[in-house]
């Protein structure tokens, strides 16, 4: 199979801080890793998509100076939240994509970020 | 804009009764995907469809890809409770890179 990590599970934070996840493909390399944030209920929201070596691309009306992405190998990817407040509490989760193969992403277990 | 709208966003029923989720578009998707999703965890891939007309099982589970790959959906026989969670479906679009898009979500719950 194809398995991705997130690290860590769950954070929780005071406003003002900031917060890095980290999302690794830990059996296969992904040139292409994807951020999506989910708040209770909801359908998964697409924030960037990273590719490796190069800088994210960022859906309309996500920060890119406050959700920072960096792609730095074929396994990891990370995610920081700056300057964090509560309404940035929500559950974010990473995608992979294996290799050159652009039909499926493989999804992290998520991190629960909840911001004080 | 590229939309799949999903439905019903909210579904309670008995345990043992049937039930189908439906996903349209007026975008031709070059793959579907159909996912289920547990409370604080990541979403978990049930199936790949990629033809036209396309139909796969998964004990229980049916799913169908429209014949014009702009719709789709996952019917189960004699839901169960474990059944319960959030179903997503999510679709992909020739030379966008990969990048999925997603239905609302239909979040089912199977009652004993």
């Amino acid at each position: 199979g194809a398995v991705v990590s997130q690290h860590p599970s769950r954070v929780i934070c005071k406003s003002g801080t900031s917060v890095k996840i980290e999302c690794r493909s830990l059996d296969f390399q992904a040139t292409t890793m994807f951020w999506y944030r989910q708040f209770p209920k909801q359908s998964l929201m697409l924030m960037a998509t990273s590719n490796e070596g190069s800088k994210a691309t960022y859906e309309q009306g996500v920060e890119k100076d406050k959700f920072l992405i960096n792609h730095a190998s074929l396994t990891l990817s990370t995610l920081t939240v700056t300057s964090a407040h509560p309404e940035d509490s929500s559950f974010y989760i990473c995608s992979g994509i294996r290799g050159f193969s652009t039909d499926t992403q493989y999804f992290g277990p998520g991190t629960r970020l909840t911001v004080l | 804009t590229q939309l799949l709208e999903q439905s019903p966003q909210f579904l309670s029923i008995q345990e043992g009764e049937n039930l189908t989720v439906y996903c349209n578009s007026s975008s031709v998707f070059s793959s579907l995907q159909w996912y289920r999703q547990e409370p604080g965890e990541g979403p978990v891939l049930l199936v790949t469809v990629v033809t036209g007309g396309e139909v796969k099982k998964l004990k229980r589970l049916t799913f169908q890809f429209g014949d014009a790959r702009k719709d789709s959906s996952l019917h189960i026989t004699a839901a169960q409770t474990g059944d319960t969670g959030l179903y997503l479906c999510a679709g992909t679009i020739r030379n966008q890179g990969g990048k999925l898009i997603f239905g609302q979500g239909t979040e089912l719950s199977v009652k004993p």
